[in-house]
């Protein structure tokens, strides 16, 4: 099956820092999402992103599917911002199934 | 909209007792997954569903699973006998899969816990 990769697994940044997340994939795909796992549990969707780049807020997300990576960008970073973010992809047609990445645990410290 | 709708939010039981897991998922949505959070293994798929039949339950873990899909507006996971290995968190997910989109929106999930 599809493997999904993130990097880096752990990331301890001071409130302000920016911050980028990586997600690469071995094969093509026709689904991305970026989610935030909070502290409390909840996965919470950021981005719908299998390619192109959209920005929302302080975040933004890039998909170079002809690369197989994405990016998540996070700016300004704030206390909040804390816990795991995952990448999870949809391998080709007719596969309706998200492979989840093993996700990049982020501490913003005050 | 509410979102999916997962209960229990906790469950404690003891090994051997049945238990299940309920899921409402948003109102619309012809998709319904399945998922499990642990250390281990982190998150992974167990079945899911396409307008209430299941279209891939080879993540189920053994016989001892099963879901159920008997509306579009409610789907159980049950597991009997329990074990202590199932411990973990359940989510339910769904998605409106149309051209151009397949956002899968998840639950909060319930956390089992099996004494």
């Amino acid at each position: 099956g599809i493997q999904v990769e993130q990097s880096p697994p752990d990331l301890i940044l001071q409130e302000g820092a920016n911050s980028t997340l990586r997600c690469n994939f071995s094969d093509s795909v026709n689904n991305l999402q970026w989610f935030h796992q909070n502290p409390w549990g909840q996965l919470i969707n950021l981005f719908y992103i299998p390619s192109g780049t959209k920005q929302n807020g302080r975040l933004s997300a890039t998909t170079v599917a002809t690369e197989r990576y994405s990016l998540l960008y996070i700016s300004s970073s704030q206390t909040t911002d804390s816990g795991v973010y995952f990448c999870a992809v949809e391998a080709g047609f007719g596969n309706e199934k998200l492979t989840f990445g093993t996700g990049t645990r982020l501490t913003i410290i005050p | 909209d509410a979102g999916v709708i997962q209960s229990p939010r906790h469950e404690v039981t003891e090994m051997g007792q049945e238990v299940t897991l309920r899921c409402k998922p948003i109102s619309g949505h012809d998709y319904l997954f399945w998922y499990r959070q642990t250390m281990m293994r982190g998150l992974e798929l167990l079945i899911y569903f396409n307008n209430n039949v299941p279209i891939d339950d080879s993540g189920m873990p053994e016989d001892r699973f099963s879901a159920k899909m008997p509306n579009a507006s409610f789907s159980t996971l049950k597991i009997q006998p329990s074990e202590p290995r199932d411990s973990a968190v359940y989510f339910c997910a769904s998605s409106l899969r149309r051209q151009g989109a397949a956002e899968q929106y998840f639950g909060p999930g319930t956390r089992l816990t099996v004494t």
